[in-house]
C-alpha cells in the first residue's frame, strides 16, 4: 500500500482556518485520498475524499497538489469540536473494497 | 437513521477466556469490517464480511474470527484471550455495492480489557 506521512500534532486557535498536510509521494494513479477523523472516545468518521480535483463539503475542503504527491485538508473555521486525530489514507480504486490502512494521523488541538 | 451499534461498550475478561462482540450495521448496509485499536499499534484491520462471506482478512492469528448473519449483523470472537488483546474493537459498515471509494461508518467501539 502506498504510504502517507502526516505531522504528529498541530495546534490551532478557535475560529481560525486549519491546514492539515499529508504527503503521499508514492501515490498511484488509481489511489483515492481519503480523510477520516477520530474524536475522543468515538470511532473514526469520514471527512472527505478526492482523486485529482479539489473537493469541498460541509465539513472541510481537500486541496490536492497537481502532481498528487501531497494534499491538504482545510478546516475553514476550527471549533473546539474539531479537536481530533485526523487520518489521511490512500485507497486503491481498482482493488475492490480494500480495507482502510490507518497511519498515526495528526492530533489537532484547538485552543479557545 | 440509526448509526452503527456495538455491544457491549465495555468488557473485562481474564486471560484464557473467550469473548464475543456484536455489531449492528446501518440499515441497508451489507458490508461490515472490524478494526482493532491499541495505543501502540494504532488502528489495524481485522476482517471484512459482505453478504455473510469473509471478503478480506488482516494479519491476525486464528484466535480472531468473525461471522455475519443474513440480516448483516456481525459478531467477532476472540478465543484464548491474551493480555495483548486489550484494545478498542471497532466495527464499520458500508453499502459496498460497487462504489469503490465509498465511505465507512464506524461505531463507538467495544473497549476490551484482559486481566
Amino acid at each position: 500500500d502506498a504510504k502517507t506521512t502526516q505531522p504528529n500534532s498541530m495546534e490551532s486557535n478557535e475560529e481560525e482556518p486549519v491546514h492539515l498536510p499529508c504527503n503521499h509521494s508514492t501515490i498511484s494513479g488509481t489511489d483515492y485520498i481519503h480523510w477520516y477523523r477520530q474524536l475522543p472516545s468515538q470511532g473514526p468518521e469520514y471527512v472527505i475524499h478526492g482523486l485529482t480535483s479539489n473537493v469541498n463539503n460541509r465539513m472541510a475542503s481537500l486541496a490536492i497538489a497537481e502532481d498528487r504527491k501531497s494534499s491538504t485538508l482545510i478546516l475553514h473555521r476550527a471549533t473546539l469540536r474539531d479537536a481530533a486525530v485526523y487520518y489521511c489514507i490512500l485507497r486503491d480504486s481498482y482493488s475492490g473494497n480494500t480495507p482502510l490502512v490507518f497511519g498515526k494521523g495528526t492530533r489537532l488541538s484547538v485552543i479557545a | 437513521k440509526a448509526g452503527v451499534t456495538q455491544t457491549p461498550r465495555y468488557l473485562i475478561k481474564t486471560r484464557g477466556q473467550q469473548v464475543t462482540l456484536s455489531c449492528s450495521p446501518i440499515s441497508g448496509h451489507r458490508s461490515v469490517s472490524w478494526y482493532q485499536q491499541t495505543p501502540g499499534q494504532g488502528l489495524q484491520f481485522l476482517f471484512e464480511y459482505f453478504s455473510e462471506t469473509q471478503r478480506n482478512k488482516g494479519n491476525f492469528p486464528g484466535r480472531f474470527s468473525g461471522r455475519q448473519f443474513s440480516n448483516s449483523r456481525s459478531e467477532m470472537n476472540v478465543s484464548t484471550l491474551e493480555l495483548g488483546d486489550s484494545a478498542l474493537y471497532l466495527c464499520a459498515s458500508s453499502l459496498a455495492v460497487g462504489v469503490l471509494t465509498e465511505k465507512l461508518f464506524f461505531g463507538s467501539g467495544t473497549q476490551l480489557s484482559v486481566l
